[in-house]
């Protein structure tokens, strides 16, 4: 079955500092992968996607993707935290349900909380 | 694009009451969905509108009724709910095969 695990419930880092949130996917065939910001009182924000082609993939706000099929993962990285980053960040994979509908399978999120 | 609206922000009702949530888009998405969320909790599916018609439902209760009177309106009726349905509801929407992009939802408080 497919799944999304994010391995680290809570991450805390100073402004400034490098960030890098873990995500790993089992899927059987290619996975399309998204990771979603949500700050507190708000909907989910597309931060960046992942179809095909190149592994590095980079989005909104100063976030970048790394797509490793051998590792399975597709970790979120960002070399300078603000402290408006502080949110909940989810991974996700579209998967295909029964009647070849598509619906996402969630991570269960890391919260980020960054130190002035 | 433009964004997904989601109305009423808030919403305070009791378990006899009968209200509607609603969901409007005018990005051409012709898939929809609602989402329930609980706090620090990853969305929960409830159901996906495809071309106006109801292609998944997630096991939802049925004090929960879904409605897509066309392709921009999304309703989600409401009615006996219980203190549990609490949450924050969130409309999403899409293209086939693009990414889904949310409302800022609707916080539901079930007295």
């Amino acid at each position: 079955a497919q799944s999304v695990t994010q391995p680290d419930i809570h991450i805390t880092v100073s402004e400034g500092a490098s960030l890098e949130l873990r995500c790993n996917y089992s899927y059987g065939a290619t996975p399309y992968l998204f990771w979603y910001v949500q700050s507190p009182g708000q909907g989910l924000q597309l931060l960046l996607k992942y179809f095909s082609g190149d592994t590095l993939v980079q989005g909104i706000k100063g976030f970048e993707a790394e797509f490793k099929r051998s590792q399975s993962s597709f970790n979120l990285r960002k070399p300078s935290v603000h402290w408006s980053d502080a949110a909940e960040y989810f991974c996700a994979v579209v998967a295909l349900g029964a009647g070849n509908n598509r619906k996402l399978i969630w991570g269960l999120g890391t919260s980020l909380a960054v130190n002035p | 694009d433009t964004e997904v609206t989601q109305t009423p922000k808030h919403l305070v009702m009791g378990m006899t009451n009968k209200k509607s949530l609603k969901c409007e888009q005018h990005m051409g998405h012709r898939a929809m969905y609602w989402y329930k969320q609980k706090a620090k909790k990853p969305p929960e599916l409830m159901f996906v509108y495809s071309y106006e018609k109801l292609s998944i439902n997630e096991s939802v209760p049925s004090r929960f009724s879904p409605e897509c009177p066309n392709s921009s309106l999304l309703n989600l009726h409401l009615h006996a709910l219980q203190p549990e349905d609490s949450a924050l509801y969130l409309c999403a929407s899409s293209r086939p095969g693009e990414p889904q992009h949310f409302g800022d939802g609707t916080r539901l408080s079930i007295l």
